[in-house]
């Protein structure tokens, strides 16, 4: 069940921001927006989650459009650690089911 | 906290052998979560518990998987028979979903390889 969609893939320059954006048109008005990454061969790691504000915090920032059909994960300034696979989550708060779809792979390049 | 711990992180395995998979939550989170990540079918929900019950097994491929959670400190997941399309990474994460964050914290997985 495809709740979000998400480029396969991107690049971004060390240094520069890298923007993922993520499609989410049928979310519902109890979801939150999830965002989590996976280093190569690690567990994913949570990053970020909003319900209909921006919310920012020391990893990256979250920006969700006013009808909250989409959002877009924003990493200030990347850097060569931050090659992973982002995944963006719809889930309801009171949901423990947490599933992840294919993902956003980012390549950070020197 | 020494975050989830997962055993074996590495097994092979032979066609037909029984296969454990072992998880420690994190101390206090209430959910505990299985995942199978391939590279053909990314990272895939199995079973989730909450408070030691299974709450939603149809991630389960087959009957030859079984989860079980006799506390809230640990929890297995068996495959018996195995077979080599059962190669994969197994996660297992816990949490609390409904409080605070929501994140779940993953284990480093166990990497099974079924000859």
């Amino acid at each position: 069940d495809a709740k979000t969609t998400q480029p396969t893939s991107m690049d971004c320059a060390e240094g520069r921001a890298a923007n993922l954006p993520c499609n989410h048109s049928t979310i519902s008005g109890n979801e939150y927006v999830y965002w989590y990454r996976q280093i190569h061969s690690q567990g994913p790691q949570y990053i970020i989650h909003g319900l209909k504000n921006n919310e920012t915090n020391e990893m990256a920032s979250l920006i969700i459009t006013e009808d909250r059909k989409s959002s877009t994960l924003i990493l200030p300034h990347a850097t060569l650690r931050d090659t992973a696979v982002y995944y963006c989550i719809v889930r309801a708060h009171n949901n423990n089911d947490m599933r992840f779809g294919a993902g956003t792979r980012l390549t950070v390049k020197p | 906290d020494a975050g989830v711990i997962q055993s074996p992180r590495h097994e092979v395995t032979e066609m037909g052998q029984e296969v454990t998979l072992r998880c420690k939550p994190i101390s206090g989170h209430n959910s505990l979560f299985w995942y199978r990540q391939t590279m053909m079918r990314g990272l895939e929900l199995l079973i989730y518990f909450n408070n030691n019950v299974p709450i939603d097994d149809s991630g389960m491929p087959e009957d030859r998987f079984s989860a079980k959670m006799p506390n809230a400190s640990f929890s297995t997941l068996k495959i018996q028979p195995s077979e080599p399309r059962d190669s994969a990474v197994y996660f297992c994460a816990s949490g609390t979903p409904t409080q605070n964050t929501g994140e779940l914290f993953f284990g480093e997985g166990s990497r099974l390889t079924v000859l």
